[in-house]
Protein backbone atom coordinates (compact mmCIF):
# COMPACT_ATOMS: atom_id res chain seq x y z
CA UNK A 1 0.00 0.00 0.00
CA UNK A 2 0.76 3.38 -0.67
CA UNK A 3 1.79 5.46 2.63
CA UNK A 4 1.82 9.13 2.55
CA UNK A 5 2.77 10.86 5.56
CA UNK A 6 2.63 14.72 6.71
CA UNK A 7 5.01 15.99 9.75
CA UNK A 8 2.25 17.25 11.55
CA UNK A 9 -1.54 16.96 11.71
CA UNK A 10 -2.14 20.30 13.76
CA UNK A 11 -0.17 23.59 13.70
CA UNK A 12 -0.68 27.13 15.13
CA UNK A 13 1.47 29.35 14.24
CA UNK A 14 1.79 33.55 14.19
CA UNK A 15 1.13 35.72 11.51
CA UNK A 16 4.63 36.55 10.06
CA UNK A 17 6.31 32.88 11.03
CA UNK A 18 7.71 30.91 8.55
CA UNK A 19 6.13 27.45 8.34
CA UNK A 20 7.62 24.29 7.02
CA UNK A 21 5.20 21.38 6.35
CA UNK A 22 6.88 17.99 5.21
CA UNK A 23 5.20 15.29 2.90
CA UNK A 24 7.21 11.83 2.56
CA UNK A 25 5.84 8.85 0.47
CA UNK A 26 6.89 5.55 0.05
CA UNK A 27 5.95 4.19 -2.93
CA UNK A 28 9.29 6.08 -5.18
CA UNK A 29 6.27 7.90 -7.24
CA UNK A 30 7.16 10.22 -9.16
CA UNK A 31 5.01 13.23 -9.13
CA UNK A 32 4.07 15.15 -5.74
CA UNK A 33 1.37 17.78 -5.01
CA UNK A 34 0.17 20.49 -2.14
CA UNK A 35 -3.13 21.21 -2.20
CA UNK A 36 -5.00 23.40 0.48
CA UNK A 37 -8.72 22.49 0.99
CA UNK A 38 -11.16 24.93 2.11
CA UNK A 39 -15.02 23.88 2.62
CA UNK A 40 -16.99 24.72 -0.57
CA UNK A 41 -13.64 25.66 -2.72
CA UNK A 42 -12.66 21.65 -3.02
CA UNK A 43 -9.05 20.76 -3.36
CA UNK A 44 -6.90 23.84 -5.31
CA UNK A 45 -3.46 22.99 -6.43
CA UNK A 46 -0.44 24.78 -4.90
CA UNK A 47 2.74 23.60 -6.20
CA UNK A 48 3.45 20.22 -7.96
CA UNK A 49 6.59 18.37 -9.02
CA UNK A 50 6.99 15.92 -11.12
CA UNK A 51 10.74 15.45 -10.61
CA UNK A 52 13.79 15.78 -8.21
CA UNK A 53 14.46 19.61 -7.73
CA UNK A 54 11.63 20.23 -10.20
CA UNK A 55 8.24 21.88 -9.75
CA UNK A 56 5.89 23.92 -11.32
CA UNK A 57 3.16 26.34 -9.76
CA UNK A 58 -0.54 25.13 -9.28
CA UNK A 59 -3.70 27.16 -9.38
CA UNK A 60 -2.73 29.48 -5.72
CA UNK A 61 0.95 29.60 -5.79
CA UNK A 62 1.25 32.83 -4.18
CA UNK A 63 2.62 33.42 -0.93
CA UNK A 64 3.92 29.32 -0.92
CA UNK A 65 7.37 27.73 -1.87
CA UNK A 66 8.33 24.54 -1.98
CA UNK A 67 11.06 21.94 -2.02
CA UNK A 68 12.26 18.66 -3.60
CA UNK A 69 16.33 17.57 -2.86
CA UNK A 70 14.82 14.06 -2.54
CA UNK A 71 12.33 12.07 -4.50
CA UNK A 72 10.43 10.69 -1.18
CA UNK A 73 10.21 14.04 0.32
CA UNK A 74 8.52 17.82 -1.02
CA UNK A 75 8.10 20.34 1.40
CA UNK A 76 5.27 23.31 1.66
CA UNK A 77 7.03 26.49 3.01
CA UNK A 78 4.88 29.68 3.97
CA UNK A 79 7.37 32.06 4.02
CA UNK A 80 5.33 34.45 5.70
CA UNK A 81 2.37 33.03 7.08
CA UNK A 82 -1.12 35.26 7.04
CA UNK A 83 -4.57 34.15 8.76
CA UNK A 84 -6.11 34.19 5.50
CA UNK A 85 -3.36 30.50 4.60
CA UNK A 86 -5.62 28.97 7.53
CA UNK A 87 -6.80 25.98 5.91
CA UNK A 88 -6.33 22.25 5.78
CA UNK A 89 -3.16 20.82 4.07
CA UNK A 90 -2.92 18.34 1.43
CA UNK A 91 0.30 16.23 0.25
CA UNK A 92 -0.60 13.67 -1.98
CA UNK A 93 1.39 11.65 -4.38
CA UNK A 94 1.44 9.78 -8.12
CA UNK A 95 3.26 7.74 -10.35
CA UNK A 96 4.87 9.41 -13.60
CA UNK A 97 2.40 11.33 -16.53
CA UNK A 98 0.67 8.35 -18.31
CA UNK A 99 -2.42 6.66 -18.60
CA UNK A 100 -2.18 5.77 -14.52
CA UNK A 101 -1.53 9.28 -13.72
CA UNK A 102 -4.86 10.38 -12.16
CA UNK A 103 -4.89 8.45 -9.38
CA UNK A 104 -3.09 10.26 -6.69
CA UNK A 105 -2.76 8.98 -3.05
CA UNK A 106 -3.34 11.29 -0.29
CA UNK A 107 -1.63 12.54 3.37
CA UNK A 108 -4.01 12.70 6.15
CA UNK A 109 -3.54 16.02 6.35
CA UNK A 110 -2.30 19.08 8.21
CA UNK A 111 -4.72 21.98 9.32
CA UNK A 112 -2.75 24.60 10.19
CA UNK A 113 -4.25 28.09 12.32
CA UNK A 114 -2.63 31.12 11.96
CA UNK A 115 -3.07 33.49 14.57
CA UNK B 1 -12.29 25.09 -19.67
CA UNK B 2 -10.23 23.53 -16.70
CA UNK B 3 -13.30 23.51 -14.42
CA UNK B 4 -15.10 20.80 -12.97
CA UNK B 5 -17.98 21.32 -11.76
CA UNK B 6 -20.17 19.49 -9.04
CA UNK B 7 -23.38 19.63 -7.31
CA UNK B 8 -25.30 19.53 -4.88
CA UNK B 9 -23.03 21.02 -2.62
CA UNK B 10 -24.30 18.81 0.28
CA UNK B 11 -27.08 16.26 0.48
CA UNK B 12 -29.03 13.94 3.05
CA UNK B 13 -30.42 10.88 1.79
CA UNK B 14 -32.14 8.64 4.32
CA UNK B 15 -30.60 4.81 4.97
CA UNK B 16 -31.24 3.08 2.04
CA UNK B 17 -31.80 5.54 -0.34
CA UNK B 18 -29.55 6.60 -3.68
CA UNK B 19 -27.45 9.34 -3.14
CA UNK B 20 -26.72 10.83 -6.79
CA UNK B 21 -23.25 13.52 -7.45
CA UNK B 22 -22.97 15.60 -10.68
CA UNK B 23 -20.19 16.70 -12.02
CA UNK B 24 -20.04 18.62 -15.28
CA UNK B 25 -16.74 19.11 -17.21
CA UNK B 26 -15.57 21.41 -20.78
CA UNK B 27 -12.52 20.02 -21.49
CA UNK B 28 -12.85 17.60 -24.06
CA UNK B 29 -9.17 16.30 -23.58
CA UNK B 30 -9.90 14.65 -20.05
CA UNK B 31 -9.84 10.87 -20.59
CA UNK B 32 -9.51 9.80 -16.56
CA UNK B 33 -12.48 10.46 -14.33
CA UNK B 34 -11.91 9.68 -11.08
CA UNK B 35 -14.63 9.88 -7.63
CA UNK B 36 -12.57 10.44 -3.88
CA UNK B 37 -14.01 9.55 -1.21
CA UNK B 38 -13.07 11.36 2.19
CA UNK B 39 -13.99 10.84 6.08
CA UNK B 40 -13.40 13.25 8.41
CA UNK B 41 -9.93 13.78 9.38
CA UNK B 42 -8.81 11.82 6.51
CA UNK B 43 -7.05 12.89 3.29
CA UNK B 44 -9.43 11.57 0.32
CA UNK B 45 -8.75 8.20 -1.38
CA UNK B 46 -10.09 6.73 -4.58
CA UNK B 47 -13.11 5.27 -4.79
CA UNK B 48 -13.85 4.53 -8.49
CA UNK B 49 -12.71 5.96 -11.89
CA UNK B 50 -13.91 5.46 -15.65
CA UNK B 51 -12.35 6.25 -18.78
CA UNK B 52 -14.73 7.71 -21.53
CA UNK B 53 -14.57 4.91 -23.80
CA UNK B 54 -17.23 3.13 -21.51
CA UNK B 55 -20.55 4.95 -20.27
CA UNK B 56 -21.21 2.82 -16.78
CA UNK B 57 -19.05 1.79 -14.24
CA UNK B 58 -19.83 -0.65 -11.40
CA UNK B 59 -18.45 -1.40 -8.21
CA UNK B 60 -20.37 -2.71 -5.04
CA UNK B 61 -22.74 -0.16 -4.70
CA UNK B 62 -20.87 2.83 -6.38
CA UNK B 63 -22.08 3.22 -10.04
CA UNK B 64 -19.94 6.10 -12.29
CA UNK B 65 -22.16 6.96 -15.55
CA UNK B 66 -20.51 8.78 -17.90
CA UNK B 67 -22.44 10.84 -20.72
CA UNK B 68 -19.53 11.56 -23.12
CA UNK B 69 -21.85 13.68 -25.28
CA UNK B 70 -23.34 16.06 -22.87
CA UNK B 71 -19.65 16.11 -20.79
CA UNK B 72 -20.94 15.05 -17.82
CA UNK B 73 -20.96 11.91 -15.00
CA UNK B 74 -22.35 10.72 -11.91
CA UNK B 75 -21.77 9.42 -9.09
CA UNK B 76 -24.59 6.76 -7.84
CA UNK B 77 -24.49 4.96 -4.45
CA UNK B 78 -27.35 2.43 -4.08
CA UNK B 79 -28.55 1.22 -0.98
CA UNK B 80 -27.27 3.97 1.00
CA UNK B 81 -25.75 3.63 4.45
CA UNK B 82 -24.89 5.74 7.26
CA UNK B 83 -20.82 4.77 6.82
CA UNK B 84 -21.31 6.65 3.71
CA UNK B 85 -21.63 9.51 4.82
CA UNK B 86 -18.23 11.40 3.90
CA UNK B 87 -17.40 14.18 1.43
CA UNK B 88 -17.63 13.40 -2.54
CA UNK B 89 -14.90 14.76 -5.08
CA UNK B 90 -15.69 14.18 -8.76
CA UNK B 91 -12.14 14.78 -10.74
CA UNK B 92 -10.49 15.13 -14.09
CA UNK B 93 -7.50 14.31 -15.66
CA UNK B 94 -5.85 13.47 -19.19
CA UNK B 95 -3.02 11.30 -19.74
CA UNK B 96 0.68 12.90 -20.24
CA UNK B 97 -0.78 15.45 -18.23
CA UNK B 98 0.22 15.77 -14.32
CA UNK B 99 -2.38 17.84 -12.89
CA UNK B 100 -5.69 16.40 -11.64
CA UNK B 101 -9.04 19.03 -11.62
CA UNK B 102 -11.30 18.67 -8.51
CA UNK B 103 -14.95 19.52 -7.99
CA UNK B 104 -16.00 21.73 -5.26
CA UNK B 105 -16.76 18.54 -3.48
CA UNK B 106 -20.40 17.12 -2.26
CA UNK B 107 -21.28 16.26 1.60
CA UNK B 108 -23.09 13.39 1.97
CA UNK B 109 -24.93 12.47 5.16
CA UNK B 110 -26.83 9.56 5.33
CA UNK B 111 -29.89 9.61 7.98
CA UNK B 112 -30.13 5.55 10.26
Amino acid sequence: DVKVTQSSRYLVKRTGEKVFLECVQDMDHENMFWYRQDPGLGLRLIYFSYDVKMKEKGDIPEGYSVSREKKERFSLILESASTNQTSMYLCASSLGAGISNGQQYFGPGTRLTVT
Amino acid sequence: QQQVKQSPQSLIVQKGGISIINCAYENTAFDYFPWYQQFPGKGPALLIAIRPDVSEKKEGRFTISFNKSAKQFSLHIMDSQPGDSATYFCAASYTGGFKTIFGAGTRLFVKA
